[in-house]
């Protein structure tokens, strides 16, 4: 059971390329999020799904797309990255959000030069 | 805006020996969940335990307990017979009425041999 996959680990960018960072969970969840966390803080949610089709913001969105055509993938878009967003990014999924329980991804560090 | 505040930003503790880490939340909720996360070295987030709100009782898994102290707004979490694998960063969540999870900078725990 892989749970939640995040690809690329790690990635390099300079400013101004965009990427994609990808996330597959394989246990049916229906909520999907995307963190960012940061020396010194909490995550910080970016964007979240609730269901395929549903997006909506987080707390910190500027700067970054989702969309989630399937249940399983929940891609998160850098358009134009820019050094503020350096750090490491988590995808988590949960059957419930109520609950809150969420299963997380190993993470992707990114590098904006 | 909802916050949660780890007021220990490290704690060392003895192999064997029991250690709390603290946690103080804010909210207007009436009702809610509050979790502690582990993330070790790995990097991949992993709950450790969760209570909800309504419940007196404090929540127990295995040798970590927490103090909840409803009134005060405070969320500790309590590891019994500390294990070298427990050693990691340690975060403390509550849910807003957005059904999202607002985190706290973390603590991290260092266990001595």
């Amino acid at each position: 059971n892989a749970g939640v996959t995040q690809t690329p680990k790690f990635q390099v960018l300079k400013t101004g390329q965009s990427m994609t960072l990808q996330c597959a969970q394989d246990m049916n969840h229906e909520y999907m999020s995307w963190y960012r966390q940061d020396p010194g803080m909490g995550l910080r949610l970016i964007h979240y799904s609730v269901g395929a089709g549903i997006t909506d913001q987080g707390e910190v969105p500027n700067g970054y797309n989702v969309s989630r055509s399937t249940t399983e993938d929940f891609p998160l878009r850098l358009l134009s990255a820019a050094p503020s967003q350096t750090s490491v990014y988590f995808c988590a999924s949960s059957y419930f959000r109520l609950t809150g329980e969420l299963f997380f991804g190993e993470g992707s560090r990114l590098t904006v030069l | 805006a909802q916050t949660v505040t780890q007021s220990q930003p490290e704690m060392s503790v003895q192999e064997a020996e029991t250690v709390t880490l603290s946690c103080t939340y804010d909210t207007s909720e009436s009702d809610y969940y509050l979790f502690w996360y582990k993330q070790p070295p790995s990097r991949q987030m992993i709950l450790v335990i969760r209570q909800e709100a309504y419940k007196q009782q404090n929540a127990t898994e295995n040798r970590f307990s927490v103090n909840f102290q409803k009134a005060a707004k405070s969320f500790s979490l309590k590891i019994s017979d500390s294990q070298l694998g427990d050693a990691a960063m340690y975060f403390c969540a509550s849910m807003d009425s957005n059904y999202q999870l607002i985190w706290g900078a973390g603590t991290k725990l260092i266990i001595k041999p």
